[in-house]
């Protein structure tokens, strides 16, 4: 079973500080590893999806990286704005099921 | 991206009631869809893959007979949650694939908050 770890599970910046998300997985053999975001009581917004044979993906402010061999992802938002501040969960498939990590919650601070 | 819809947002029943959540893939066909469940402070936790036109695969720990799904179409699948009990209290989402996108990438929907009182 994949299991999948986010460190650090909180993370406080000010505006403008590039922020580091975290994410760890288990099993190597995963599908893809999809990054999302949450606002408070509110459902998830993609915002990257990896595939298996990919090394990184990229969207405007935001990249995420993959590294199978090691088992880890990393998701990186350059120069963070106050409406970053949200918790960040990454998820892990293996069979279109997917496995999801505790989340970071960021706050940037104006 | 594709859209899912959750219906309702909110919900507060009474103990012992049942409540009925809508999930819809609005502009895409999911032959399947994933059931979650997230309590507050926690990840989320997947309950059941539900598959159009057969039976929903419940995970461990997972009481069929309390959740119960249906996925009659292409694009709704539904989660009743009977008898319901303030345990039962939850943030109940759900997902859709689809396959368009470059890749298999999974949508999700609003949520829904339940709260048995």
């Amino acid at each position: 079973k994949q299991e999948v770890t986010q460190i650090p599970a909180a993370l406080s910046v000010p505006e403008g500080e590039n922020l580091v998300l975290n994410c760890s997985f288990t099993d190597s053999a995963i599908y893809n590893l999809q990054w999302f975001r949450q606002d408070p009581g509110k459902g998830l917004t993609s915002l990257l999806l990896i595939q298996s044979s990919q090394r990184e993906q990229t969207s405007g402010r935001l990249n995420a990286s993959l590294d199978k061999s090691s088992g880890r992802s990393t998701l990186y938002i350059a120069a963070s704005q106050p409406g970053d501040s949200a918790t960040y969960l990454c998820a892990g498939g293996g069979d279109y099921k997917l496995s999801f990590g505790a989340g970071t919650t960021v706050t940037v601070r104006a | 991206g594709a859209v899912v819809s959750q219906h309702p947002s909110r919900v507060i029943c009474k103990s012992g009631t049942s409540v009925k959540i809508e999930c819809r893939s609005l502009d895409f066909q999911a032959t399947t869809m994933f059931w979650y469940r997230q309590f507050p402070k926690q990840s989320l936790m997947l309950m059941a893959t539900s598959n159009e036109g057969s039976k929903a695969t419940y995970e461990q720990g997972v009481e069929k007979d309390k959740f119960l799904i249906n996925h009659a179409s292409l694009t709704l699948s539904t989660l009743t949650v009977t008898s319901a009990h303030p345990e039962d209290s939850s943030f109940y989402i759900c997902s859709a694939t689809s396959p368009g996108t470059g890749g298999t990438e999974a949508f999700f929907g609003q949520g829904t908050r339940l709260t048995v009182v």
